[in-house]
Formats: structure tokens, C-alpha cells, sequence
């Protein structure tokens, strides 16, 4: 009865491929998010949903693209991978209203070669 | 928000109080303190948050001195799974987002 799932775990890939993460939550919560976490351990928001729709949208480049199909799933689309965009992505989710407390995935280490 | 200061890195005795401190010295009165832990290669978790009164929970207590410029997170009987990157976090209640600083790193020995 995992809370926040992510798939997959891992995912190692060739610089110039399209790769996408998926993210479910069955927690009832209406906010989704996808946090970046680099190699120096610092843990950055990326996009944020609520109610499939987009509240927050931090400086991403444009490769990377979340898509919301429901209040349950927020996945993330990244186009021609770089070597910067290894890092473990974190998806989250909350309340309205309840933002501070965040339940997180377990992550998806990515590596680009 | 305002910025928090916390130490590197800490160390515990197993079975002891741990306590970890913030400094947030330019916290404004409508913001609050949230501490949140990752274990390693683990997500975030929520422990607990407060705005201007002690606070106690099954996970921990929080303690914000009176101006409000630093709070300390206690973990009255650390354990080997406390382990983990504490971090401290202040914002608006109803702000959209967290943003995580380095944090501090516990290590509970035996």
C-alpha cells in the first residue's frame, strides 16, 4: 500500500534519448510535485500540479515536460537528455492547502552516459 | 522566505536526546519553522512544524525560542535508523513550496 510509487528506480540511459518517470500517489492528496536532486545533494522543486493544473514552474528548460492525466499521476517527460540532467527525481504529493507536509516517492536515480 | 543556518553535521549517542539546531534570524511573524529528514537514498519526510509555540509529536519536539530566531528539533532517544539529513525550512503557511537547504547531517553511533 505504497503511498507515493515512482517507476522505475533506476534508469540509465544514452545522452539525446527521451525518457519519461511516472509518478502515482493513492493518497486522495490534489498536489503533485517532482523535485531534482543533484549530485551535491541539494534538493530543488521543479513543477508543482494541483488539480492537473500547473501552479508551479520553476527554471526548468524546456526539455523537461510534466504531464497531470489525473489528481492521481503526475508524470515527467525529459527530450534529449544531457549528462546534466543525472540527478534523483523525487515526485511528492500533499493537501491544498496542507503544502508543508509533503509525502515523498522513494526517487528515480537517473544517469545519463 | 527567510534563510535558515544549521550545522553540517552532527553526532548522537544511541538511546540519547538529539538536538538539532536552526538559526533563522530574519523569520517574519507570519512564517513557519518545518523540519523535514531524509534517510538515506530514501525521499523527504515530514517530522513536524510550528509557529511560535512548542511543539510535540510522536516523531519529535520542536522548541522556538520566544523571538523567534532559532528553534531546536529534538529526538528525545535517537536510534541507528534517526540517521539521516535534517533539514530546517521556514515559509508562509500557505505558500506553495518548500525549498530545502544543505541541512545537517545526524550519525546515531552505538
Amino acid at each position: 500500500d505504497t503511498a507515493v510509487s515512482q517507476t522505475p528506480k533506476y534508469l540509465v540511459t544514452q545522452m539525446g534519448n527521451d525518457k519519461s518517470i511516472k509518478c502515482e500517489q493513492n493518497l486522495g492528496h490534489d498536489t503533485m510535485y517532482w523535485y531534482k536532486q543533484d549530485s551535491k545533494k541539494f534538493l530543488k522543486i521543479m513543477f508543482s500540479y494541483n488539480n492537473k493544473e500547473l501552479i508551479i514552474n520553476e527554471t526548468v528548460p524546456n526539455r523537461f515536460s510534466p504531464k497531470s492525466p489525473d489528481k492521481a499521476h503526475l508524470n515527467l517527460h525529459i527530450n534529449s537528455l544531457e549528462l546534466g540532467d543525472s540527478a534523483v527525481y523525487f515526485c511528492a504529493s500533499s493537501q491544498m492547502g496542507r503544502a508543508y507536509e509533503q509525502y515523498f516517492g522513494p526517487g528515480t536515480r537517473l544517469t545519463v552516459t | 522566505d527567510a534563510k535558515t543556518t544549521q550545522p553540517t553535521s552532527m553526532d548522537c549517542a544511541e538511546g540519547r536526546a538529539a538536538n538539532l539546531p536552526c538559526n533563522h534570524s530574519t523569520i517574519s511573524g507570519n512564517e513557519y519553522v518545518y523540519w523535514y529528514r531524509q534517510i538515506h537514498s530514501q525521499g523527504p519526510q515530514y517530522i513536524i512544524h510550528g509557529l511560535k509555540n512548542n511543539e510535540t509529536n510522536e516523531m519529535a519536539s520542536l522548541i522556538i525560542t520566544e523571538d523567534r530566531k532559532s528553534s531546536t528539533l529534538i529526538l528525545p532517544h535517537a536510534t541507528l535508523r534517526d540517521t539521516a539529513v535534517y533539514y530546517c525550512i521556514v515559509r508562509v503557511e500557505y505558500g506553495n513550496k518548500l525549498v530545502f537547504g544543505a541541512g545537517t547531517i545526524l550519525r546515531v553511533k552505538s
